[in-house]
């Protein structure tokens, strides 16, 4: 089944602890991203990535870092995390940014709650 | 500044009613618009894509229409479902976005009620 593997679904952690969360597509997808969802803020781009190697930053890149060493991985690097990034966290992937027949594929989430 | 403008907020209607989402962008030049449908908990589901020379475009009970001159875009649900109870998210893809050129709306939070 085609589909973008978020892990873990619900993390709970201290301050300055830091955590990665992985995601994983099986779709041989160029392009992927990393949005955190706030209420009354909608979905938020943290950092994405065209292809292997090459990553960007997002609208509120700060706090974070990213990597993309292979094409189906693009884990979420938390170095130290802070309350301020208590969020749910989306990954999605499709082929390339912009194509038509190429929607975005979310992971399920993954909620992190910092204290 | 790039933005996609989604109103209303939030609607609640009763189940079996028809409702209408408005998405209103600045994104220049534009290259497609897409709705996503996230249920609660759950990550966004592509509903449907509109490129510039699309009007209307259908996907069962959902359609979106795409007016490019006046920069909006609608999306009517006839005959509402329990199941349609969901943030309706109207993302925007052209050169002039996010960086990336993605332009994420902040959504419609739908409720349908019995």
């Amino acid at each position: 089944e085609a589909q973008v593997t978020q892990n873990p679904r619900y993390l709970i952690t201290v301050t300055g602890k830091k955590l990665t969360v992985t995601c994983s597509q099986n779709m041989n997808h160029e392009y992927m991203s990393w949005y955190r969802q706030d209420p009354g803020l909608g979905l938020r781009q943290i950092y994405y990535s065209m292809n292997v190697e090459v990553t960007d930053k997002g609208d509120v890149p700060e706090g974070y870092k990213v990597s993309r060493k292979e094409k189906r991985n693009f884990p979420l690097i938390l170095e130290s995390p802070s309350p301020n990034q208590t969020s749910l966290y989306f990954c999605a992937s499709s082929l390339s940014r912009s194509s038509y027949n190429s929607p975005l594929h979310f992971g399920n989430g993954t909620r992190l709650t910092v204290t | 500044k790039n933005q996609v403008e989604q109103s209303p907020q939030s609607l609640i209607i009763l189940e079996g009613k028809n409702c209408t989402l408005q998405c209103n962008y600045t994104v220049s030049p534009f290259s497609n618009l897409r709705w996503y449908k996230q249920d609660t908990g759950r990550g966004p589901v592509s509903l449907t894509i509109m490129t510039f020379s699309e009007n209307t475009k259908s996907n069962g009970r959902y359609t979106a229409t795409l007016d490019a001159d006046t920069k909006q875009s609608s999306l009517h649900i006839t005959a509402s479902q329990l199941s349609d109870s969901a943030s309706y998210i109207c993302v925007v893809t052209g050169s002039g976005g996010g960086a990336d050129g993605l332009t994420f709306g902040k959504g419609t939070h739908l409720i349908i009620q019995p």
